[in-house]
């Protein structure tokens, strides 16, 4: 399984400080992505980052990915109350499958 | 994004009934649509990939005669959860992408069934 691994598994900040989750997968992959889910509600595309790069910027989202270590970061800067969510990094196998894979995801709260 | 939308939001059925849940994609063709499910507090477990026109692919584990999914057009997919039990309560979220593999996966708000 190339189940990816949030951590941390839960997360709370006060209102304007950075929030960095961490997701590891297991399996060579063609992109990684970072969904937002608030609770009982769908999910929310964040962000995707291909294999062959190494940073992505959108808004106050920043995402790493190390394919060395198999493993991406999701910084969120000046957080606000808003940002309370679970978050979760999906991957999908390199040579073409179109499933995506969860990771158990970081329950992030945000304390106004 | 693109838009999603699944319905119901929520349905409540007696045990040994089906229920329906329709995912419809309303911006866009999707040619391809997933059907996860996610336990509380858990992650989201892929159960089947929809093809438009043709058969369902299920995941292991996943009984197909159980979870019935047709995807009879470019914008609808429906998973109906055959003679459900309280076992089979969960939340139901589909997915919807277009044609390129690589194209984002769009995701609807989710159907939370409850089996009594």
């Amino acid at each position: 399984s190339q189940q990816g691994e949030e951590d941390p598994q839960a997360l709370s900040i006060q209102e304007g400080e950075n929030a960095t989750m961490n997701c590891s997968y297991k399996t060579s992959i063609n992109n990684l992505q970072w969904y937002r889910q608030n609770s009982g509600r769908g999910l929310v595309h964040l962000i995707l980052i291909r294999s062959n790069e190494r940073e992505k910027h959108s808004g106050r989202l920043r995402v790493t990915l190390d394919t060395s270590k198999k493993s991406s970061s999701l910084l969120i800067t000046a957080s606000r109350a808003a940002d309370t969510a679970s978050y979760f990094c999906a991957t999908d196998a390199q040579g073409g499958s179109e499933k995506l894979v969860f990771g158990k995801g970081t329950k992030l709260t945000v304390n106004p | 994004g693109a838009v999603v939308s699944q319905h119901p939001s929520r349905v409540i059925c007696k045990s040994g009934t089906s229920v329906k849940i329709e995912c419809r994609s309303l911006d866009f063709q999707a040619t391809t649509m997933f059907w996860y499910r996610q336990f509380p507090k858990k992650s989201l477990m892929l159960m089947a990939t929809s093809n438009e026109g043709s058969k369902a692919t299920y995941e292991q584990g996943v009984e197909k005669d159980k979870f019935l999914i047709n995807h009879a057009s470019l914008t609808l997919s429906t998973l109906t959860v055959t003679s459900a039990h309280p076992e089979d309560s969960s939340f139901y979220i589909c997915s919807a992408r277009g044609y390129r593999v690589t194209d984002t996966q769009y995701f609807g708000p989710g159907t939370r069934l409850t089996v009594l």
